[in-house]
């Protein structure tokens, strides 16, 4: 079964819009932590955020903001103002519980920022 | 420091070539971890190293080797791919240790490898 849905697949906006990126997960566990990551065309995989099970504190840093929210496992991020350097395949993951290494990764989220 | 190197960038072997990637790491991650993408996937775990031994092996064929001499280093073995196997190969790090609160992995550039 799949633990991280990203259900939007491309996603283009133009400069300066702002754009939302959905993640919804599954896990039985009372325990875990959600990512994001970005995904350049050059291919690496760029860490922006953390979010433990016990944490559902909000954060805005920049131009980016996440929103947990535990009652509906979902865990969406906001690029405010976007602009052509976030053009990205952005992915949700997740991590359960202890003895586990094995990110769970949604399927990503291409986002292109048309100038 | 969060930076995770891999060598090289660009790879193409032929089949019954051996070749082996490298990765390095120096913020003092006890995991570390090789991955698979193939063109608009998210990356599929292969291996994961802790603490300088094999703890998971997804089920990846004997053709894919992997080797961690010591705590930074991690080397990905390669021979008789096939060209099913040409990919983006990732390999990632982070802290070990589930009390620690800090579970992201931190990922290099990647090594585009071709097989033809």
């Amino acid at each position: 079964a799949q633990k991280v849905t990203q259900a939007q697949t491309e996603i283009s906006v133009v400069e300066k819009e702002d754009v939302t990126l959905d993640c919804v997960y599954e896990t039985r566990d009372t325990t875990y932590y959600l990512f994001w990551y970005k995904q350049p065309p050059s291919g690496e995989l760029v860490f922006l955020i953390r979010r433990n099970s016990f944490d559902e504190q909000n954060e805005i840093s920049g131009r980016y903001s996440w929103n947990f929210q535990k009652s509906t496992s979902s865990f969406n991020f906001t690029i405010t103002a976007s602009q052509v350097v976030d053009s990205a395949v952005y992915f949700c993951a997740l991590i359960e519980p202890p003895g586990n290494n094995r990110l769970a990764f949604g399927k990503g989220n291409q986002v292109v920022v048309i100038p | 420091d969060t930076e995770v190197t891999q060598t090289p960038k660009h790879l193409v072997m032929g089949m019954t070539n051996k070749k082996s990637l490298k990765c390095e790491q120096h913020m003092g991650h006890r995991a570390m971890y090789w991955y698979k993408q193939k063109a608009k996937k998210p990356p599929e775990l292969m291996f994961v190293y802790s603490y300088e031994k094999l703890s998971i092996n997804e089920s990846v064929p004997s053709r894919f080797s992997p080797e961690c001499p010591n705590s930074s280093l991690l080397n990905l073995h390669l021979h008789a791919l096939q060209p099913e196997d040409s990919a983006l190969y990732l390999c990632a790090s982070s802290q070990d240790g589930w009390d620690r609160g800090h579970h992201e992995q931190y990922f290099g550039p990647g090594t585009r490898l071709t097989v033809t």
